[in-house]
């Protein structure tokens, strides 16, 4: 079967680092994506991950073992605004994404 | 990127009635996706909606159910029929731009059933 793993809930400072991960189970893999979804808006794409190795984007980043399947996504200088849930999400071998249920983080000040 | 807008944004239908949902795109898009997120859950595919021919419905849903049109590369709706409560969640409408396959989503309708 396929699966996605990923904590439900995170807590993390304003100015700080936090690392999301996630771990999947897929018969066949055609890429991982990290999307942000704010309470109540619609998903938003952050990230797109089909080779090993790390995509810098700004403050986010995200990492890819397929051999491990295993993905991390890793946000700096953490915002007030960064509070959202962020879905791990893998591309299967036909192309239909499975999500995630998604890591719920939360920034304190 | 691509602008998606949907409507209704938010709807309160009483059992066994239906409702039709509207998603625009700005421009001309290949693939329009019809989601739906029940509250604290992950996304769940419906269906693919595909221009000039019947939508690719995912396992657990059915034409009868979530009629879907795409008349044209820019416009798509989805029907929810003879609803239930169980029917309650936020629907989204996406679409895909290709390389590299990432989506892009509209707001989402948030539909209650009583």
């Amino acid at each position: 079967g396929q699966n996605i793993d990923q904590p439900t809930e995170m807590t993390a400072t304003e100015g700080a680092i936090v690392q999301i991960n996630c771990t999947y189970q897929t018969s066949g893999f055609n890429g991982l994506f990290w999307y942000q979804q704010h309470a109540g808006e619609a998903p938003t794409f952050l990230s797109y991950n089909v080779l090993d190795g790390l995509e810098e984007k700004g403050r986010f980043s995200s990492f890819l073992s397929r051999s491990k399947g295993y993905s991390y996504l890793l946000l700096k200088e953490l915002q007030m605004k960064d509070s959202a849930s962020y879905l791990c999400v893998f591309m299967d071998s036909n192309y239909q994404l499975i999500w995630g249920a998604g890591t719920k983080l939360i920034i304190k000040p | 990127s691509a602008v998606i807008s949907q409507k209704p944004s938010r709807d309160i239908c009483q059992r066994g009635t239906s409702l039709t949902i509207q998603c625009q795109v700005d421009s001309q898009v290949t693939m329009m996706f019809w989601y739906r997120q029940q509250p604290g859950q992950s996304l769940t595919l419906i269906a693919t909606a595909n221009q000039g021919s019947e939508a690719t419905y995912e396992s657990g849903f059915v034409i009868d159910k979530f009629p879907i049109s795409r008349p044209n590369l820019t416009f798509s709706t989805l029907t929810v029929s003879n609803m239930s409560p169980e029917d309650s969640s936020i629907y989204l409408c996406s679409v895909g731009t290709g390389e590299p396959y990432e989506q892009y989503f509209g707001p989402g309708t948030r539909l209650t059933v009583t």
